[in-house]
């Protein structure tokens, strides 16, 4: 199993500028949800979804957009990057039921100039 | 929502001493609490986790205990060793809403000195 991936590692956009980062798990994952990690907040909940076809929002979802089109697959738009939007992002996935263990992916370093 | 406050946001031991990091919780519905470790560059792990039903879970240096009337729980590590040092985090959800959204405190980072 890869666990949980996510592409890319690293990235830089300008303001206004928009991009997908990619999140993918193979553990037949019903949830999966995007974090935002800053300094000295912890991490913040972005969107989430329980099943293919269903997401909702978290706690911070302005400019981001979420699908969940496969079990599979989890990609986190930006919609108009804004400094503001300069983080760590992680996704993670888990079962539903029972076993709620949430395994993160490595993370993406985004920088918006 | 569910607002998770965690200290402190600092904490520096002597390698061998105990450290005890606290987290409060604010959603007496809150009945799952995991913790997670997060070494440089890393991404989080779970390390332990309790359920409202169990006041204490240990897993050989790691204890967490639970106060459910006053919304409060601890993550207590014992003998610290060097590569204990991390940031770990404490989180909170309520697992009958059947979405597994972990609400964050805002991290604890743990120096062992050796």
């Amino acid at each position: 199993n890869a666990g949980v991936t996510q592409t890319p590692k690293f990235q830089v956009l300008k303001t206004g500028q928009s991009m997908t980062l990619q999140c993918a798990q193979d553990m037949n994952h019903e949830y999966m949800s995007w974090y935002r990690q800053d300094p000295g907040m912890g991490l913040r909940l972005i969107h989430y979804s329980v099943g293919a076809g269903i997401t909702d929002q978290g706690e911070v979802p302005n400019g981001y957009n979420v699908s969940r089109s496969t079990t599979e697959d989890f990609p986190l738009r930006l919609l108009s990057a804004a400094p503001s939007q300069t983080s760590v992002y992680f996704c993670a996935s888990s079962y539903r039921r029972i076993l709620y263990e949430q395994y993160f992916g490595p993370g993406t370093r985004l920088t918006v100039t | 929502g569910e607002n998770v406050e965690q200290h402190p946001s600092t904490l520096s031991v002597q390698e061998g001493d105990s450290a005890v990091i606290k987290c409060t919780y604010s959603d007496s519905a809150s009945n799952y609490f995991p913790w997670y470790k997060q070494e440089l560059g890393k991404r989080p792990q779970l390390i332990i986790d309790i359920r409202s039903n169990v006041g204490e879970k240990k897993d050989q240096r790691i204890a967490v205990t639970l106060n459910k009337t006053a919304k409060h729980f601890s993550l207590h590590i014992t003998e610290t060793q060097p590569e204990d040092s991390a940031v770990y985090f404490c989180a909170a959800t309520n697992e009958q809403t059947g979405a597994n959204n972990l609400f964050f405190g805002t991290g604890t980072r743990l120096t062992v000195i050796p």
